[in-house]
């Protein structure tokens, strides 16, 4: 069955402090694999994505990710948080064929203290 | 240039009520998908088009109808809101071209 999985509900770092967000996939194809961020009360909005090539991908705002194919993984990481990155992190694989269904995580939820 | 816009922001509706969810993208996307939020289910879709005239169900279509008359514009239709109905609805779409899909601000829709 395709699945994501996102271990962590819930993360709190300091301001500052480096930040890693796990994903985990299940997906028979080579999948297409994104990280999205929602804002409070604000719509998704795409960090990365990764569908082929080299494996660390870089996104906006200082993120990166890396697929590790051996591990069915693509966790997200930035080396220094800052307080405005607050938000619920969103992973996703999928996005290809007619129906372009993106399989979703239940998203972690960051909060940053200062 | 909007992108993807979303209207109304919040809703609340009485069961048996009908509404219609509004979306449009001024990208010229071929491609657009309704999916609902809900706690502890994460995001499912509910229906999507690939143009114009071109509708198909997703994985939770049931109490929806969808239209897609234009490229820009992709509403979405409960006829007899139920209250398992009550979710954040958000609007994506994407050129056929790229994998990559734009979402939209979101409809949260409460029904009692």
């Amino acid at each position: 069955a395709q699945s994501v999985t996102q271990p962590d509900i819930h993360i709190t770092v300091s301001e500052g402090a480096s930040l890693e967000l796990r994903c985990n996939y299940s997906y028979g194809a080579t999948p297409y694999l994104f990280w999205y961020v929602q804002s409070p009360g604000q719509g998704l909005q795409l960090l990365l994505k990764y569908f082929s090539g080299d494996t660390l991908v870089q996104g906006i705002k200082g993120f990166e990710a890396e697929f590790k194919r051996s591990q069915s993984s693509f966790n997200l990481r930035k080396p220094s948080v800052h307080w405005s990155d607050a938000a619920e992190y969103f992973c996703a694989v999928g996005g290809i064929g007619n129906n372009r269904k993106l399989i979703w995580g239940l998203g972690t939820s960051l909060a940053v203290n200062p | 240039n909007a992108g993807v816009t979303q209207t109304p922001k919040f809703q609340v509706l009485k069961t048996g009520q009908s509404m219609t969810l509004q979306c449009a993208q001024d990208m010229n996307h071929e491609y657009m998908s309704w999916y609902r939020q809900d706690p502890g289910m994460g995001l499912r879709l509910i229906h999507y088009s690939v143009g114009a005239g071109i509708t198909d169900q997703g994985e939770v279509p049931n109490g929806y109808n969808v239209s897609r008359s234009t490229t820009e514009d992709f509403p979405l239709r409960l006829l007899s809101a139920a209250p398992s109905q009550t979710s954040v609805y958000f609007c994506a779409s994407s050129s056929l071209a790229s994998d990559t899909q734009y979402f939209g601000p979101g409809t949260r829709l409460t029904v009692l």
